[in-house]
Protein backbone atom coordinates (compact mmCIF):
# COMPACT_ATOMS: atom_id res chain seq x y z
CA UNK A 1 0.00 0.00 0.00
CA UNK A 2 1.80 3.01 -1.50
CA UNK A 3 -0.32 5.58 0.47
CA UNK A 4 -1.96 8.55 -1.31
CA UNK A 5 0.48 9.91 -3.53
CA UNK A 6 0.79 13.78 -3.67
CA UNK A 7 2.78 15.84 -6.48
CA UNK A 8 4.54 18.24 -6.47
CA UNK A 9 5.09 18.46 -2.78
CA UNK A 10 6.60 21.89 -3.03
CA UNK A 11 5.11 24.80 -5.56
CA UNK A 12 6.57 28.15 -5.65
CA UNK A 13 4.95 30.41 -8.22
CA UNK A 14 3.90 33.84 -8.83
CA UNK A 15 0.60 35.86 -8.48
CA UNK A 16 -1.53 35.02 -11.42
CA UNK A 17 0.30 32.12 -12.69
CA UNK A 18 -1.55 28.76 -13.32
CA UNK A 19 -1.21 26.05 -10.27
CA UNK A 20 -2.12 22.56 -10.95
CA UNK A 21 -1.43 20.06 -7.86
CA UNK A 22 -2.15 16.43 -8.03
CA UNK A 23 -2.91 13.51 -6.46
CA UNK A 24 -3.48 9.35 -6.64
CA UNK A 25 -5.48 8.03 -4.13
CA UNK A 26 -5.21 4.17 -2.60
CA UNK A 27 -6.23 1.60 -5.18
CA UNK A 28 -10.01 0.52 -3.93
CA UNK A 29 -10.89 3.88 -2.39
CA UNK A 30 -13.83 5.63 -4.06
CA UNK A 31 -13.95 8.67 -2.22
CA UNK A 32 -11.18 11.51 -2.31
CA UNK A 33 -11.18 14.83 -0.93
CA UNK A 34 -8.97 17.99 -1.34
CA UNK A 35 -8.45 20.12 2.13
CA UNK A 36 -6.65 22.97 2.40
CA UNK A 37 -4.73 23.86 6.13
CA UNK A 38 -3.61 26.99 7.07
CA UNK A 39 -2.64 28.58 10.32
CA UNK A 40 -5.91 31.17 10.14
CA UNK A 41 -8.60 29.11 9.06
CA UNK A 42 -6.99 25.59 10.09
CA UNK A 43 -8.40 22.70 8.04
CA UNK A 44 -10.78 23.15 4.94
CA UNK A 45 -12.85 20.78 3.07
CA UNK A 46 -12.67 22.15 -0.29
CA UNK A 47 -14.76 19.77 -2.38
CA UNK A 48 -15.23 15.78 -2.41
CA UNK A 49 -15.88 12.82 -5.06
CA UNK A 50 -17.63 9.70 -4.61
CA UNK A 51 -16.92 7.34 -7.73
CA UNK A 52 -15.24 10.06 -9.54
CA UNK A 53 -18.55 12.49 -9.41
CA UNK A 54 -17.91 15.49 -7.24
CA UNK A 55 -20.68 15.22 -4.85
CA UNK A 56 -19.70 18.42 -2.56
CA UNK A 57 -17.87 21.61 -3.84
CA UNK A 58 -19.12 24.18 -1.39
CA UNK A 59 -16.01 24.47 0.00
CA UNK A 60 -14.12 25.79 -2.63
CA UNK A 61 -13.19 29.19 -2.39
CA UNK A 62 -14.15 31.05 -5.98
CA UNK A 63 -14.16 30.46 -9.77
CA UNK A 64 -10.64 30.71 -9.81
CA UNK A 65 -10.20 26.73 -8.00
CA UNK A 66 -11.31 23.66 -9.98
CA UNK A 67 -10.87 20.46 -9.11
CA UNK A 68 -11.26 17.05 -11.61
CA UNK A 69 -11.58 13.54 -11.10
CA UNK A 70 -11.16 11.83 -14.56
CA UNK A 71 -10.39 8.61 -13.49
CA UNK A 72 -10.55 6.47 -10.20
CA UNK A 73 -6.69 6.80 -9.69
CA UNK A 74 -6.09 10.32 -10.41
CA UNK A 75 -7.29 14.00 -9.34
CA UNK A 76 -6.15 17.36 -9.83
CA UNK A 77 -6.60 20.40 -7.80
CA UNK A 78 -5.85 23.91 -9.93
CA UNK A 79 -5.85 27.29 -9.68
CA UNK A 80 -5.76 29.91 -12.14
CA UNK A 81 -4.95 32.38 -11.81
CA UNK A 82 -3.03 31.93 -8.47
CA UNK A 83 -3.04 34.66 -5.31
CA UNK A 84 -0.63 35.02 -2.72
CA UNK A 85 -3.48 34.28 0.00
CA UNK A 86 -3.70 30.95 -1.74
CA UNK A 87 -0.84 30.33 0.07
CA UNK A 88 -1.54 26.85 2.02
CA UNK A 89 -0.55 23.60 2.54
CA UNK A 90 -3.33 21.30 -0.12
CA UNK A 91 -4.08 17.66 1.36
CA UNK A 92 -5.75 14.99 -0.74
CA UNK A 93 -7.45 12.00 0.97
CA UNK A 94 -9.21 8.67 0.36
CA UNK A 95 -11.76 6.38 1.51
CA UNK A 96 -13.42 3.51 0.60
CA UNK A 97 -17.11 4.65 0.54
CA UNK A 98 -18.96 5.20 3.60
CA UNK A 99 -21.51 3.44 5.88
CA UNK A 100 -18.85 1.70 7.79
CA UNK A 101 -17.11 5.02 9.42
CA UNK A 102 -13.79 4.22 7.26
CA UNK A 103 -11.26 6.58 7.66
CA UNK A 104 -10.06 8.93 5.91
CA UNK A 105 -5.80 8.52 4.62
CA UNK A 106 -3.98 11.32 3.92
CA UNK A 107 -1.34 12.23 1.67
CA UNK A 108 1.67 14.32 3.02
CA UNK A 109 0.30 17.77 1.13
CA UNK A 110 1.65 20.18 -1.19
CA UNK A 111 3.06 23.40 0.35
CA UNK A 112 1.82 25.81 -2.18
CA UNK A 113 3.44 29.59 -1.66
CA UNK A 114 2.17 32.72 -4.05
CA UNK A 115 4.62 35.29 -4.70
CA UNK B 1 -25.41 20.63 11.04
CA UNK B 2 -22.27 18.47 12.36
CA UNK B 3 -19.54 20.09 14.37
CA UNK B 4 -16.60 19.58 16.51
CA UNK B 5 -14.96 21.73 18.91
CA UNK B 6 -11.59 21.08 20.68
CA UNK B 7 -11.10 23.62 23.54
CA UNK B 8 -7.37 23.76 23.65
CA UNK B 9 -5.54 25.08 21.41
CA UNK B 10 -2.13 23.53 23.50
CA UNK B 11 -1.69 21.11 25.96
CA UNK B 12 1.46 20.46 27.72
CA UNK B 13 2.34 17.57 30.03
CA UNK B 14 5.73 15.81 31.23
CA UNK B 15 7.01 12.53 30.09
CA UNK B 16 5.48 9.66 31.91
CA UNK B 17 2.42 11.13 32.62
CA UNK B 18 -1.39 10.49 31.62
CA UNK B 19 -2.76 13.39 28.81
CA UNK B 20 -5.89 13.73 27.82
CA UNK B 21 -7.13 15.91 24.78
CA UNK B 22 -10.12 16.83 24.94
CA UNK B 23 -13.03 17.12 22.75
CA UNK B 24 -17.36 17.55 22.08
CA UNK B 25 -18.93 16.87 19.35
CA UNK B 26 -22.75 17.90 17.82
CA UNK B 27 -24.54 15.89 15.42
CA UNK B 28 -28.53 14.95 15.06
CA UNK B 29 -28.07 11.68 15.20
CA UNK B 30 -25.75 9.23 16.48
CA UNK B 31 -21.85 10.29 15.58
CA UNK B 32 -19.04 8.30 14.14
CA UNK B 33 -16.22 9.86 15.67
CA UNK B 34 -12.27 9.86 15.16
CA UNK B 35 -9.04 11.34 15.92
CA UNK B 36 -6.23 12.00 13.88
CA UNK B 37 -2.48 12.94 14.66
CA UNK B 38 -0.44 15.26 12.73
CA UNK B 39 3.56 15.66 12.61
CA UNK B 40 4.96 17.99 11.47
CA UNK B 41 5.56 18.58 7.26
CA UNK B 42 3.05 15.72 7.10
CA UNK B 43 -0.08 14.50 6.54
CA UNK B 44 -2.92 13.15 8.73
CA UNK B 45 -2.66 9.98 10.62
CA UNK B 46 -5.50 8.19 11.19
CA UNK B 47 -5.36 7.04 15.22
CA UNK B 48 -8.57 5.48 16.56
CA UNK B 49 -11.93 5.69 16.09
CA UNK B 50 -16.04 5.16 17.18
CA UNK B 51 -19.10 3.28 15.39
CA UNK B 52 -21.01 1.75 17.92
CA UNK B 53 -20.00 -0.34 20.75
CA UNK B 54 -18.06 -0.52 23.55
CA UNK B 55 -17.44 3.17 24.76
CA UNK B 56 -13.63 2.77 25.14
CA UNK B 57 -12.46 2.62 21.51
CA UNK B 58 -7.91 1.73 21.77
CA UNK B 59 -5.51 2.55 19.02
CA UNK B 60 -2.06 3.00 17.10
CA UNK B 61 0.40 3.88 19.24
CA UNK B 62 -1.36 3.22 22.75
CA UNK B 63 -3.56 5.96 22.34
CA UNK B 64 -7.56 5.15 23.62
CA UNK B 65 -10.63 7.25 23.96
CA UNK B 66 -13.88 7.07 25.50
CA UNK B 67 -17.23 7.89 24.06
CA UNK B 68 -19.14 10.01 26.57
CA UNK B 69 -23.10 9.94 24.57
CA UNK B 70 -24.44 12.47 28.09
CA UNK B 71 -21.46 14.53 27.07
CA UNK B 72 -21.19 14.48 23.49
CA UNK B 73 -17.50 13.77 24.21
CA UNK B 74 -14.73 11.82 22.69
CA UNK B 75 -11.99 12.87 24.87
CA UNK B 76 -8.18 11.30 23.50
CA UNK B 77 -6.14 9.70 26.24
CA UNK B 78 -3.00 7.87 26.67
CA UNK B 79 -1.27 6.36 30.34
CA UNK B 80 2.00 7.54 30.03
CA UNK B 81 3.55 10.24 27.53
CA UNK B 82 5.84 9.52 25.27
CA UNK B 83 8.00 12.77 24.17
CA UNK B 84 7.70 11.31 20.50
CA UNK B 85 4.18 11.74 20.87
CA UNK B 86 4.35 15.84 20.54
CA UNK B 87 2.18 16.39 17.41
CA UNK B 88 -1.12 18.08 16.52
CA UNK B 89 -4.15 16.40 17.15
CA UNK B 90 -7.39 16.49 15.67
CA UNK B 91 -11.04 15.44 16.33
CA UNK B 92 -13.03 14.42 13.81
CA UNK B 93 -16.88 13.67 13.32
CA UNK B 94 -19.21 12.30 10.64
CA UNK B 95 -22.89 12.22 10.89
CA UNK B 96 -24.14 9.49 9.04
CA UNK B 97 -27.77 10.67 8.31
CA UNK B 98 -26.52 13.67 7.54
CA UNK B 99 -25.93 14.83 3.47
CA UNK B 100 -27.73 12.13 1.99
CA UNK B 101 -25.49 9.28 3.49
CA UNK B 102 -22.43 10.64 1.64
CA UNK B 103 -19.33 10.90 3.83
CA UNK B 104 -18.78 14.34 4.99
CA UNK B 105 -15.93 14.29 7.79
CA UNK B 106 -15.99 18.13 10.02
CA UNK B 107 -12.37 18.46 11.94
CA UNK B 108 -11.58 19.88 14.79
CA UNK B 109 -9.34 23.29 15.16
CA UNK B 110 -6.48 20.96 16.29
CA UNK B 111 -4.49 20.65 19.86
CA UNK B 112 -0.83 21.02 19.99
CA UNK B 113 0.33 18.60 22.24
CA UNK B 114 3.61 18.89 23.51
CA UNK B 115 5.41 16.42 25.51
CA UNK B 116 8.12 17.41 27.82
CA UNK B 117 10.98 15.64 28.66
Amino acid sequence: DAGVIQSPRHEVTEMGQEVTLRCKPISGHNSLFWYRQTMMRGLELLIYFNNNVPIDDSGMPEDRFSAKMPNASFSTLKIQPSEPRDSAVYFCASSRETGTGSPLHFGNGTRLTVT
Amino acid sequence: AQSVAQPEDQVKVAEGNPLTVKCTYSVSGNPYLFWYVQYPNRGLQFLLKYITGDNLVKGSYGFEAEFNKSQTSFHLKKPSALVSDSALYFCAVRDPFESGGYQKVTFGTGTKLQVIP
